[in-house]
């Protein structure tokens, strides 16, 4: 099986502007997790979205945002970006999201905030 | 909510000794433990995983040990060789009220394997 794929891989973007991140969880996965890397806070979690809903939240303001597909595919969005925003986000599928299920990640797509 | 405390933050070993790192969680009701290995510029890769109900488990070089009553877990690594040397990643995972489930992760240990 293919695995988790996410578009783009590096974005630059300038303060106040708005960015939409896609994420391919591998197929038959129904659960996305989005995770937000930087090096001062390492992996911190956004959201987890299992069947269009989002089921768990993160405690990020609501500048981020997402959305789920029927097909799975998963989108995060950051409004009003700032330069605090620059990170490696990361998405990561599993079958369910069940509790004791493995994550599989993505490359992540770098973002860069001037 | 889960807290995740992972030492050491740094680790450089010989290239064929052990090298171990440890993890202690706060939620006695988190069940799925798994170790993350990061090499630079690439994604986190799991390596290894431990439930609840078991208190060891083994991969060729790689071991996790679990101790619920002390809510601590820990990987070792033996024989360790240059191609070791990554971030590895903690995590410890429970369900939350509604069927989601929680994933907390350490921040990280830069192993470094000196050849």
């Amino acid at each position: 099986k293919a695995g988790v794929t996410q578009t783009p891989r590096y974005l630059i973007k300038t303060r106040g502007q708005q960015v939409t991140l896609s994420c391919s969880p591998i197929s038959g996965h129904r659960s996305v997790s989005w995770y937000q890397q930087t090096p001062g806070q390492g992996l911190q979690f956004l959201f987890e979205y299992f069947s269009e809903t989002q089921r768990n939240k993160g405690n990020f303001p609501g500048r981020f945002s997402g959305r789920q597909f029927s097909n799975s595919r998963s989108e995060m969005n950051v409004s009003t970006l700032e330069l605090g925003d620059s990170a490696l986000y990361l998405c990561a599928s599993s079958l369910k999201g069940g509790s004791q299920e493995t994550q599989y990640f993505g490359p992540g797509t770098r973002l860069l905030v001037l | 909510g889960e807290n995740v405390e992972q030492h050491p933050s740094t680790l450089s070993v010989q290239e064929g000794d052990s090298a171990v790192i440890k993890c202690t969680y706060s939620d006695s009701a988190s069940n799925y433990f798994p170790w993350y290995k990061q090499e630079l510029g690439k994604r986190p890769q799991l390596i290894i995983d431990i439930r609840s109900n078991v208190g060891e488990k083994k991969d060729q070089r790689i071991a996790v040990t679990l101790n619920k009553t002390a809510k601590h877990f820990s990987l070792h690594i033996t024989e360790t060789q240059p191609e070791d040397s990554a971030v590895y990643f903690c995590a410890a995972s429970r369900w939350l009220p509604g069927s989601a489930r929680q994933l907390t992760f350490g921040s990280g240990t830069q192993l470094t394997v000196l050849p």
